[in-house]
């Protein structure tokens, strides 16, 4: 009964790299959201996204920065050209059907990515 | 955007001592939800609120949904060494973007056995 599933846990790039972040959701959840905390600071939104599908990407930085979750396989987290800035933990959660039905939140967490830009 | 300001930004106490934090924002939400996040995971759900003035209890945590619903409370009693981690209030923005949640700058809690 796994929960979701994040890797790798740390993720150390330089700069101008790529980082790939994946994230598999709760079995059977087809609704996927990505956070992003900075040190000392709460979560902070990036996108929603459903199978093959991107809902809502208001909070991803519209450069270098790019979502997908596609019909098979985990949804994954791309950041180009990686800068210092970067740095930070990445959080994946997962829902069976759109929070907020039914009085329900019903957000599962990932333990996140730590990724550290040097 | 909306905000949620949480306070202490920390605290420091004895094992067995009760522990109470809050959260305030400058606008309505309807839905509070309050998170723990130990060191290198992610955050837990712990308390979710759907109602001005309710009052929930999970073992020994007891949130509260002010009525102005532009606050809440959690109260920890009788505090034990695994209490340690950071407690966030959280919130559904309003409208047709409300399974995008914000949440608080966190209350880091310590235990001193």
């Amino acid at each position: 009964n796994a929960g979701v599933m994040q890797n790798p846990r740390h993720l150390v790039r330089r700069r101008g790299q790529e980082a790939r972040l994946r994230c598999s959701p709760v079995k059977g959840h087809s609704h996927v959201y990505w956070y992003r905390q900075l040190p000392e600071e709460g979560l902070k939104f990036m996108v929603y996204l459903q199978k093959e599908n991107i809902i809502d990407e208001s909070g991803m930085p519209k450069e270098r920065f790019s979502a997908e979750f596609p019909k098979e396989g985990p949804s994954i987290l791309r950041i180009q050209q990686v800068v210092r800035g970067d740095s930070a933990a990445y959080f994946c959660a997962s829902s069976p059907n759109t929070p907020g039905q039914g009085a329900n939140y019903g957000y599962t967490f990932g333990s996140g990515t730590r990724l550290t830009v040097v | 955007g909306q905000q949620l300001n949480q306070s202490p930004q920390s605290m420091f106490i004895q094992e067995g001592e009760d522990v109470s934090m809050n959260c305030t924002s400058s606008s309505i939400f309807n839905t509070w939800l309050w998170y723990k996040q130990d060191p290198g995971e992610g955050p837990v759900l712990l308390i979710a609120l759907y109602k001005a003035g309710e009052l929930t209890s999970n073992g020994r945590l007891t949130a509260q949904f002010g009525i102005t619903r532009k606050d809440s409370f959690l109260n920890i009693s009788a505090s034990i060494p695994s209490d340690v981690g950071i407690y966030f209030c959280a919130g559904p923005n309003s409208g047709g973007s409300n399974y995008k949640l914000t949440f608080g700058k966190g209350t880091l809690l310590t235990v001193n056995p």
